[in-house]
């Protein structure tokens, strides 16, 4: 059981390139998420999803796009690269339930954008 | 609506000396509570969580924390720090919803000396 898995984990952007983040779980989760987590600013919600062919929209989800077209699958995607996107992107998931339930987190996926 | 404020960016003890980490949440209905670890260059795993059930909840690695209702409050403790639990820490919450998602304080950074 390989939890949630992220890649790359590391990568370096030219302002305006693209890329896509990606993020799998062999949990049988319902529910993914995707945070941004800046110094000092603990963790901010981007996306999220409620299950295969639903997502919506987080705190800070402008510059990205995601789509959910399997349960095991939630990229996340960069289409216009800024400066203001370096960040370290941690995707998490959880099982279906009343909101008390854990979310495991991914090890994150460093960017830096110039 | 629902936040969390931690307060203090930084804590630091003694190895041996009480671990005391402030969490006060804000929140329009009954929440769950989160404490999460994050060790250097890793994601966030969580240390415990309340949901309703023992006011006092015990995690992992000696910590533990207790619900006050009345303070809405839930403050992370461990009667004696090692030098391991140098992290930072997460207080984050949510709703009774199954739709909800998580809040996350922007962290307190634990730093141990011998």
């Amino acid at each position: 059981n390989a939890g949630v898995t992220q890649t790359p984990k590391f990568r370096i952007l030219k302002i305006g390139q693209s890329m896509t983040l990606q993020c799998t779980q062999d949990m049988n989760h319902n529910y993914m998420y995707w945070y941004r987590q800046d110094p000092g600013m603990g963790l901010k919600l981007i996306y999220y999803s409620v299950g295969a062919g639903i997502t919506d929209k987080g705190e800070v989800p402008n510059g990205y796009n995601v789509s959910r077209s399997t349960t095991e699958d939630f990229p996340l995607r960069l289409e216009l690269a800024a400066p203001s996107q370096t960040s370290v992107y941690f995707c998490a998931s959880r099982s279906i339930g009343t909101g008390g339930e854990t979310q495991y987190f991914g090890p994150g996926t460093r960017l830096l954008v110039l | 609506a629902q936040s969390v404020t931690q307060l203090g960016s930084h804590v630091s003890v003694s190895e041996g000396a009480l671990v005391l980490l402030r969490c006060n949440y804000s929140s329009s209905v009954p929440p769950y509570l989160f404490w999460y670890v994050q060790y250097p260059n890793q994601g966030l795993q969580l240390l415990l969580k309340y949901t309703s059930a023992a006011t006092l909840v015990k995690g992992i690695n000696g910590f533990e924390a207790e619900f006050k209702k009345s303070e809405t409050s839930f403050h992370l403790t461990k009667p004696s720090a090692h030098m391991s639990d140098a992290a930072e820490y997460f207080c984050a919450v949510t709703m009774n919803s199954g739709y909800s998602t998580l809040t996350f304080g922007k962290g307190t950074m634990l730093l141990v000396s011998p």
